[in-house]
């Protein structure tokens, strides 16, 4: 089945201690991209990838990386996380690019820092 | 700053009525176009999109929008919905020139409330 995997689906972890989100794709699509959705703003892009290697910023980069060394895989990483990352993180991927192709998106990981 | 602008946070209605849920953008360049539904506790999915062609474009599920360039819209409609329908309903535009580097644009979501 085609889809979009994200571990762990719930988290509860406290400032300053490093996490990782990990998201995976078995469609062999060339992009990926992360978003959070907070209630009154929508959904707002972290980070994306149009390609193994190539990464660039969204709207919203402070305070996390990622990386992509595989195409399947494009894990979330929060160095030091902070009480204002509490939210709703989704993983998406689609074909090439977010032009015409339909984004797929992962079910999502609630995150709260305390 | 290209935008994207759900008129309607919130929509109630009830089972088997008809609804619309509004989109409008600004940009006047050329644009894609595409709802998509967000169930409960669940990730988002694409419900339909405009491309180019005819501007009256059928999704699953039933829905149906309309692509209106002079005003710059993309509502939503069904004309009978279910309680199954009861979900959040984002528009997104796609911008920007021709290429694998065109941004995404989300609107703020329409939460869709069907009742009894």
């Amino acid at each position: 089945e085609a889809q979009v995997t994200q571990n762990p689906r719930y988290l509860i972890t406290v400032t300053g201690k490093k996490l990782t989100v990990t998201c995976s794709q078995n469609m062999n699509h060339e992009y990926m991209s992360w978003y959070r959705q907070d209630p009154g703003l929508g959904l707002r892009q972290i980070y994306y990838s149009m390609n193994v290697e190539v990464t660039d910023k969204g709207d919203v980069p402070e305070g996390y990386k990622v990386s992509r060394k595989e195409k399947r895989n494009f894990p979330l990483i929060l160095e030091s996380p902070s009480p204002n990352q509490t939210s709703l993180y989704f993983c998406a991927s689609s074909l090439r690019g977010t032009d015409r192709g339909e984004q797929f998106f992962g079910p999502g990981t609630r995150l709260t820092v305390l | 700053a290209q935008s994207v602008t759900q008129l309607d946070s919130q929509v109630p209605v009830f089972e088997e009525a008809p609804v619309e849920l509004r989109c409008n953008y600004s940009s006047s360049v050329s644009v894609y176009l595409f709802w998509y539904v967000q169930y409960p506790n669940q990730g988002l999915q694409l419900l339909l999109k405009y491309l180019s062609g005819s501007t009256l474009v059928k999704g699953i599920n039933g829905f149906e929008a309309e692509f209106n360039k002079s005003q710059t819209s993309f509502h939503l409609r069904k004309p009978s919905v279910h309680i199954s329908d009861t979900a959040e309903y984002f528009c997104a535009v796609s911008v920007g020139v021709a290429g694998n580097n065109r941004k995404l644009i989300w609107g703020l979501g329409t939460s869709l409330a069907v009742n009894p």
